[in-house]
């Protein structure tokens, strides 16, 4: 299974753009980049995913590199309330049962 | 509304009782999953089941039991088995266990076994 890597923590302005990178150099071809956030003592929440093209919500969007070998989570408006630490996580297409590997993820403060 | 139900938030057990957590989702899923999260570690995947009546174990199954009757139900017990049950616990459900599916997790138990 392939391995993320991200910064261990970011800061960001509130209003401003934030820019999440993620390394996933070993990423097979049939893995999906999945990012989720988690707040102190809840459960991790979904916030988007994508194979090659880039994808957009209304939370967020994935900007997924040419090579698949990286990716950016981009929240275009930041607010306290995303404060979190966020998951960049790869999972492979078929039915391998849910089988996420998550590391330690990126802790963003969003400031007043 | 639709989702994941855990319960109890928080769980306090002796050491060598055996103890179930509860998962419930509405969202009509086929697939649901346990994990556990320890203090500032990732989920480790204990159990998944991908259809009713059916259940396969996950990285770290040992100490853990799961049962799937219904397809809105997938409850976890520990067992006294489990050398160190004291943490965080989450439940998900997807609808398929396919990469193409998000998973969609509940609030988390938290189990303190003294």
């Amino acid at each position: 299974d392939a391995k993320t890597t991200q910064p261990p923590s970011m800061d960001c302005a509130e209003g401003r753009a934030a820019n999440l990178p993620c390394n996933h150099s070993t990423i097979s071809g049939n893995e999906y980049v999945y990012w989720y956030r988690q707040i102190h003592s809840q459960g991790p929440q979904y916030i988007i995913h994508g194979l090659k093209n880039n994808e957009t919500n209304e939370m967020a969007s994935l900007i997924i590199t040419e090579d698949r070998k990286s990716s950016t989570l981009i929240l275009p408006h930041a607010t306290l309330r995303d404060t979190a630490v966020y998951y960049c996580i790869v999972r492979v297409a078929g039915n391998q049962g849910g089988k996420l590997i998550f590391g330690q993820g990126t802790e963003l403060s969003v400031k007043p | 509304d639709g989702g994941i139900t855990q319960s109890p938030k928080y769980l306090f057990r002796k050491e060598g009782q055996n103890v179930t957590l509860s998962c419930e989702q509405n969202l009509n899923h086929d697939a649901m999953y346990w994990y556990r999260q320890d203090p500032g570690q990732g989920l480790r995947l204990i159990y998944y089941s991908q259809i009713v009546n059916d259940f396969q174990k996950g990285d770290i199954a040992e100490g853990y039991s799961v049962s799937r009757e219904k397809k809105e139900s997938f409850p976890l017990t520990v067992t006294s088995a489990q050398k160190n049950p004291t943490a965080f616990y989450l439940c998900a459900s997807s609808t398929t266990a396919g990469g193409r599916s998000p998973l969609h997790f509940g609030n988390g138990t938290r189990l303190t076994v003294t």
